[in-house]
């Protein structure tokens, strides 16, 4: 079935700096990458999904580039404010089973 | 709308005890799911529902059985509770299988 890796575990940014956080997945039918985002106490929530007809997505200070070749993609957050303080998930499908997340990033925005 | 709800958010048990976890949508989703979320190991899959009526077992189902009476409600029963099933439980709901997932707020069970 499909494994998914995400790294790093955890990561401080000083605030206005990027941040960029990878996955890699195993299973060269996933198609479904999305990423989702847990500030403290509360539920996660999708910030940004991408599929694998295209090889890049923005909105706004968000972009995630996929490269399906080397099974790998990646979530960028430019301009990071401390509101972006928070734990982010990758996740991979293949639509056929279910979304497998990956362990997650926690990632602190220092002001 | 209400979105996905979870019922109870908190729940404390003693080992060998019962209890079913509730959760309902009112987005009209077919695939419903049950994630249990432990620090350092992500959300991991319990269970998952692509439609009334149907069930399947996802990549932690021991332990835990789950029902699909109603399209709206997707419950998970833990017939025997064990410390390790202490966890943050995690609701979600979706329209298809490779659509946004939308999460409950948590149900935080402790077995004692």
């Amino acid at each position: 079935g499909e494994n998914v890796e995400q790294h790093p575990s955890t990561l401080s940014v000083q605030e206005g700096d990027s941040a960029v956080i990878k996955c890699t997945y195993s299973d060269s039918a996933s198609n479904y990458f999305p990423w989702y985002k847990q500030e403290l106490g509360k539920r996660p929530q999708l910030i940004i999904d991408i599929r694998s007809n295209v090889g890049e997505k923005k909105d706004q200070r968000i972009a995630v580039t996929l490269n399906k070749t080397a099974k790998h993609f990646s979530l960028h957050i430019t301009e990071t404010q401390p509101e972006d303080s928070a734990v982010y998930f990758c996740a991979a499908s293949s639509g056929n089973t279910p979304l497998v997340f990956g362990k997650g990033t926690r990632l602190s925005v220092i002001a | 709308n209400a979105g996905v709800t979870q019922t109870p958010k908190f729940r404390v048990l003693k080992t060998g005890q019962s209890m079913t976890l509730l959760c309902a949508q009112d987005m009209n989703h077919e695939y419903m799911y049950w994630y249990r979320q432990d620090p350092g190991m992500g959300l991991r899959l319990i269970h998952y529902s692509v439609g009334e009526g149907t069930t399947a077992k996802g990549e932690v189902p021991d332990g835990y059985n789950v029902s699909r009476l109603k399209k709206q409600n997707f419950l998970l029963g833990l017939e025997s509770a064990a410390p390790s099933q202490t966890s943050v439980y995690f609701c979600a709901s979706s329209y298809f299988s490779l659509y946004e997932q939308y999460f409950g707020p948590g149900t935080r069970l402790t077995v004692t």
